[in-house]
């Protein structure tokens, strides 16, 4: 069974570097079905797709327009993770983050992470 | 991209039925038939109810029912249950690994 699993800093201060680790069990990144994102909830909102990665030999990343000037995703294979990085952070990054495996075929997440909630604050 | 567009709430009574929308454009709901639809109970992680706009994961219960018409995609639940009140997301492909979320749509069952 696959399981996602999201660690990393709950709380970051403004300005900084908000970095965030998925790792993954029961699964591989290099399988063609498949690509990984990351997603965002703020409080009491909806979901946002920050950025997805395709592993296919090599790591392809697509990021939300709105974000890319300030995101990195990127895989280790080795240690079976998917990291996230956000730099430059505002409160409004304040969110629990998801990461998520997605079908390739039909654009769905059928696998999440239960989520880890960064806040940003001084 | 802009988020995809859903009301905030609906309601219904038990084994009654309900319809939430989900409003995108051309280049999204309307252009491709990958529309999936989440449902997220308070402090879980979404869980994926219908994926290809009509097609359901195994284990959902079939009064879930995700249908398309033009740039809308909607998900009807039939024979309400107390159960199924949840907040619930539609998504959809944008481009190659890029998707788009809906706001969400708070289901109460009255």
């Amino acid at each position: 069974q696959l399981q996602l699993q999201e660690s990393g800093p709950g709380l970051v201060k403004p300005s900084e570097t908000l970095s965030l680790t998925c790792t993954v069990s029961g699964g591989s990144f290099s399988s063609s079905t498949y690509y990984w994102a990351w997603i965002r909830q703020p409080p009491g909102k909806g979901l946002e797709w920050i950025g997805s990665l395709y592993y296919s030999g090599r790591g392809s990343t697509y990021y939300n327009a709105s974000l890319k000037s300030r995101v990195t995703i990127s895989v280790d294979t080795s240690k079976s993770q998917l990291s996230l990085g956000l730099t430059s952070v505002t409160a409004a990054d304040t969110a629990v983050y998801y990461c998520g495996r997605l079908i390739k075929a039909s654009d769905a997440v059928d696998y999440w992470g239960q989520g880890t909630l960064v806040t940003v604050s001084s | 991209q802009s988020a995809l567009t859903q009301p905030r709430s609906v309601s219904g009574s038990p084994g009654q039925s309900v319809t939430m929308s989900c409003s995108g454009t051309s280049s999204d709901v309307g252009g491709y038939n990958h529309v999936s639809w989440y449902q997220q109970n308070p402090g879980k992680a979404p869980k994926l109810m219908i994926y290809d706009v009509t097609k359901r994961p195994s284990g959902v219960p079939d009064r879930f029912s995700g249908s398309k018409s033009g740039n809308t995609a909607s998900l009807t639940i039939s024979g309400l249950q107390a159960e199924d009140e949840a907040d619930y997301f539609c998504c959809s492909y944008v481009s190659s690994f890029t998707v788009v979320f809906g706001g969400g749509t708070k289901l109460t069952v009255l």
